[in-house]
């Protein structure tokens, strides 16, 4: 199974809103709505942010939204904020019954 | 709530079989629909699904791994473990346990994470 493709990297300033994007393949992202998000701040355990494509987990901040078009899935984190520097990756559910992840995306809050 | 503590040796040689157990509090491994996964992350990479197994027992193992991996569930101690073998360097990394949820894609809690280390 191959990884996901997420950019290396994206920047924004505070009170800005980012997009990341997650590309995968009609076998995992566009065969299933099982996608999710991951925050990962530097040594710590990687965080559940969004399930389900678009779903948020209790206390997860209504700043942050998933959706899906096709093969390829998106983050939005809106209003940023400092706490939000972090290393993001999606996965995803695919048809042999095994998960992916996509590679990882360090946003940078200027 | 749900907590999950990954245990095991920090250094294993090479060849050798890589053996961690993640032990479950706040809950029972046996209820529910759940998947019992694990995913480890070589430091500076990104996170590599290594595979699940079902609380009636059913697994699921990453292609790349799928001929060295094992796991298995301990329901008198609420724990479950994972079994690696003919490890080298590139098994390197930190080892993190998590709770998968049947009917959804939603993944948590994780365990804090333990660094295991291949080396001679």
């Amino acid at each position: 199974q191959s990884a996901l493709t997420q950019p290396a990297s994206v920047s924004g300033s505070p009170g800005q809103s980012i997009t990341i994007s997650c590309i995968g393949s009609s076998s995992d992202i566009g065969g299933y709505n099982f996608v999710s998000w991951f925050q990962q701040h530097p040594g710590k355990a990687p965080k559940l942010t969004i399930y389900d494509v678009s779903n948020r987990p209790s206390g997860v901040s209504n700043r942050f939204s998933g959706s899906k078009s096709g093969n390829t899935a998106s983050l939005t984190i809106s209003g940023l904020q400092a706490d939000d520097e972090a290393d993001y990756y999606c996965s995803a559910h695919t048809s042999s019954s095994t998960w992916v992840f996509g590679g990882g995306t360090k946003l940078t809050v200027l | 709530q749900v907590q999950l503590q990954e245990s095991g040796p920090g250094l294993v040689k090479p060849s050798q079989t890589l053996s961690l157990t993640c032990t479950v509090s706040g809950g029972s491994i046996s209820s529910g629909s759940y998947y019992w996964s694990w995913i480890r992350q070589p430091a500076g990479k990104g996170l590599e699904w290594i595979g699940r197994i079902h609380t009636r027992g059913s697994t699921n193992f990453n292609p790349s791994l799928k001929s060295r991996v094992n796991m298995s569930l301990d329901t008198s101690r609420n724990r479950f473990s994972l079994n690696l073998s003919s490890v080298t360097a590139a098994d390197t990394a930190v080892y993190y346990c998590a709770r998968e949820d049947y009917a959804s894609s939603s993944v948590d809690p994780w365990g804090q994470g333990t660094l295991v280390t291949v080396s001679s």
